[in-house]
């Protein structure tokens, strides 16, 4: 069955503090991996896509990396403005692109 | 650009009530979807729209209708609501003509229904 498992459900980092956040993925051959940014009360941001292993993306703090079972969003010095709820999201190969399957988030909060 | 719109932001209903839950997109993409995300899970597909006058389902389906009205628009019926439908709605589009092509797809700000 196609999964995706984001990790740490939670994570509390000091502003400047650099981390990574996980989402592994089982499905039968990778079409494309997506990364979104939600604030509270809002829709998810699309923050990148990813298309095969060693491929790399950045967006100001933010680097999304990709291997065959995962993908980590590397954040970088954050700051109190990059507290949200990041969702990462895959689409299997051999489907449709309304059959892509969301991980439940990782809640990162940035303290001063 | 507005991009993706929802209304209502906010709703309340008592058991066996209705409503349509309204979206709308001007970025003249051809698919629209419906999800709902609930607390700890994942956002979870509801109705999708490949194009205009197709409607499929998607993985939860039930207890829900949807139309699309035209290439713009695409709401989204409860019928008869059940407290197991209190969650966040949530309409998305993307680009796609083609069913197996990598689409980024779009979110609206999400409506927040609470079924009583």
């Amino acid at each position: 069955e196609d999964q995706v498992t984001q990790s740490p459900e939670a994570l509390r980092l000091q502003e400047g503090e650099s981390s990574s956040l996980n989402c592994s993925y089982t499905v039968s051959g990778l079409r494309g991996l997506f990364w979104y940014r939600q604030d509270p009360g809002k829709g998810p941001e699309f923050l990148f896509t990813l298309y095969s292993a060693g491929e790399e993306k950045e967006k100001e703090r933010l680097k999304a990396t990709l291997t065959k079972k995962e993908s980590f969003l590397h954040i970088t010095a954050p700051k109190p403005e990059d507290s949200a709820t990041y969702l990462c999201a895959v689409h299997p190969r051999y489907s449709s692109a309304s059959k892509i399957i969301f991980g439940s988030g990782t809640r990162l909060s940035i303290r001063p | 650009n507005a991009g993706v719109t929802q209304t209502p932001k906010f709703q309340v209903l008592k058991t066996g009530q209705s409503m349509t839950l309204q979206c709308a997109q001007d970025m003249n993409h051809n698919s629209m979807y419906w999800y709902r995300q609930d607390p700890g899970m994942g956002l979870r597909l509801i109705y999708y729209s490949a194009s205009e006058g197709t409607t499929d389902k998607g993985e939860v389906p039930n207890g829900y209708n949807v139309s699309r009205l035209n290439k713009r628009e695409f709401s989204l019926r409860l019928e008869s609501a059940a407290p197991s439908q209190t969650s966040v709605y949530f309409c998305a589009s993307s680009e796609s003509t083609s069913g197996h092509a990598v689409e980024t797809q779009y979110f609206g700000p999400g409506t927040r229904l609470l079924v009583l």
